[in-house]
């Protein structure tokens, strides 16, 4: 079946740190995936789509990977800030497919 | 620029009751998605539009969720006879082309069915 597992645990981290988030799944074949912030009370902020193609994307300090093999994006953010400390959600677009998955978010909490 | 409106922001309604909730985009984006979030989870797509053209239905629930588009603008997600289970947040987003991969969503409508 298919599934996108992203830690359901808090992760927790010191300010000025770099913040790792994952997302893995499963009997998808995603063309693009991206990377959504979500504050509490309030809808998902869109920060970064990666292609299929792309390695790697940046901007300022967010950084995503994309590895097809491995079935897995992985999400940075250097020099963690209190301001950071979110849920971000990864969301699947299969190719040819107008409809994203979402997965359940990973919290990040980050401490001053 | 306006974001993305919801209302009403919160509905209390009794069992049985239909519902109209309405998703006001961002002025001149051409894609509309309707999603249900439950607590802790991801949103869940449930419909989505291209101008006033419903281009895929396949997440509604059941033939008492139904959502328009007349003039490609302001959307209205209805449900009917809703159960205590509709209960949930409900958020729509809206995308400037008909790609529809970047999103800007609401701040949703928080559906409580008693």
């Amino acid at each position: 079946s298919q599934k996108i597992e992203q830690n359901s645990e808090a992760l927790n981290i010191q300010e000025g740190k770099t913040a790792t988030l994952t997302c893995n799944y499963t009997n998808y074949s995603p063309a693009y995936l991206q990377w959504y912030r979500q504050d509490p009370g309030r809808g998902p902020v869109f920060l970064l789509l990666i292609r299929e193609n792309e390695k790697e994307k940046r901007k300022e300090r967010l950084k995503v990977t994309f590895d097809t093999t491995l079935k897995q994006s992985l999400f940075h953010i250097t020099a963690s800030q209190p301001a950071d400390s979110a849920t971000y959600l990864c969301a699947l677009w299969e190719g040819g497919s107008y409809i994203p998955t979402f997965g359940r978010g990973t919290s990040l909490i980050v401490h001053p | 620029g306006a974001g993305v409106s919801q209302s009403p922001r919160y509905k209390v309604t009794k069992r049985g009751q239909d519902v109209a909730l309405r998703c006001d985009p961002i002025s001149g984006h051409v894609s509309l998605y309707w999603y249900r979030q439950a607590l802790g989870q991801g949103p869940e797509f449930l419909t989505y539009f291209n101008y006033e053209a419903q281009q895929d239905k396949s997440g509604l629930p059941n033939d008492r969720f139904s959502a328009e588009r007349p003039e490609g603008s302001i959307s209205t997600l209805t449900i009917q006879r809703t159960e205590q289970r509709d209960s949930a947040m409900y958020r729509c987003a809206s995308s400037l082309d008909i790609s529809g991969y970047e999103q800007y969503f609401g701040p949703g409508t928080r559906l409580t069915v008693t």
